[in-house]
């Protein structure tokens, strides 16, 4: 079963709007959440967190919104730029009991159009 | 500089002739993990290690077999690979495995293709 869901595989903005990119989960003891960006033919490289204490981390442009109640989180970009075109993936970090991996979501490509 | 390096980048290899996949990180990370990325299915572990001689399976063991001699070391190794392992595959690497310094760092990728 999917821990962790991204149901928009892909998301197409204008460049100078907002960006709002959507994450579910179903395991409420997961006690982090992250962004990855994947571009073409690299690695994803980490984004952005939020622990599981707090609603709310920003940085620059970028925040990171988390609702536990309805077990979402939401990554928000302000304003939204043509190399921002990426894949992202969200990830919670599992309990120790389930080995503290990642598990991440199937990923959202990006588009941002001048 | 930091990073996880991975090789081969691309593979093409052909059914039940066996493999490895190297992965090496600089930044003496006692967590490593294997996943393989797969269209609509996002990033998948493979198995993890938290820390030398320690490891364990992922979401998706079968058919995969890896070691942690050394810190900096984490091989993939297929045995007799099958064409649905044909896939995309990252090596990551991380402070610890929980919480604070989860952020992973992930090699470049290695696309395997088995026919």
């Amino acid at each position: 079963d999917q821990q962790v869901k991204q149901n928009s595989p892909s998301l197409s903005v204008q460049e100078g709007r907002i960006s709002i990119l959507n994450c579910d989960y179903t395991n409420s003891m997961f006690d982090y959440f992250l962004w990855y960006k994947k571009y073409p033919a690299e690695g994803p490289t980490f984004l952005i967190s939020i622990s599981s204490i707090k609603d709310k981390n920003e940085d620059g442009r970028f925040t990171v919104f988390l609702n536990k109640s309805a077990k979402h989180l939401s990554l928000h970009i302000v304003p939204s730029q043509p190399g921002d075109s990426a894949v992202y993936f969200c990830a919670a970090s599992a309990p120790y009991n389930q080995g503290g991996k990642l598990i991440f979501g199937q990923g959202t490509e990006l588009s941002v159009k001048p | 500089e930091a990073q996880v390096t991975q090789n081969p980048r691309y593979l093409i290899t052909v059914t039940g002739k066996k493999l490895t996949v190297t992965c090496s990180q600089n930044m003496n990370h006692e967590y490593m993990s294997w996943y393989r990325q797969d269209p609509g299915l996002g990033l998948r572990q493979i198995y993890y290690s938290m820390n030398v001689e320690v490891t364990d399976k992922g979401d998706v063991p079968e058919g995969y077999k890896v070691s942690r001699k050394e810190k900096r070391n984490f091989p993939l190794i297929l045995e007799s690979p099958s064409p649905n392992q044909t896939s995309l595959y990252f090596c990551a690497s991380s402070l610890r495995g929980q919480g604070i310094g989860t952020e992973a760092f992930f090699g470049q990728g290695t696309r395997l293709t088995v026919v």
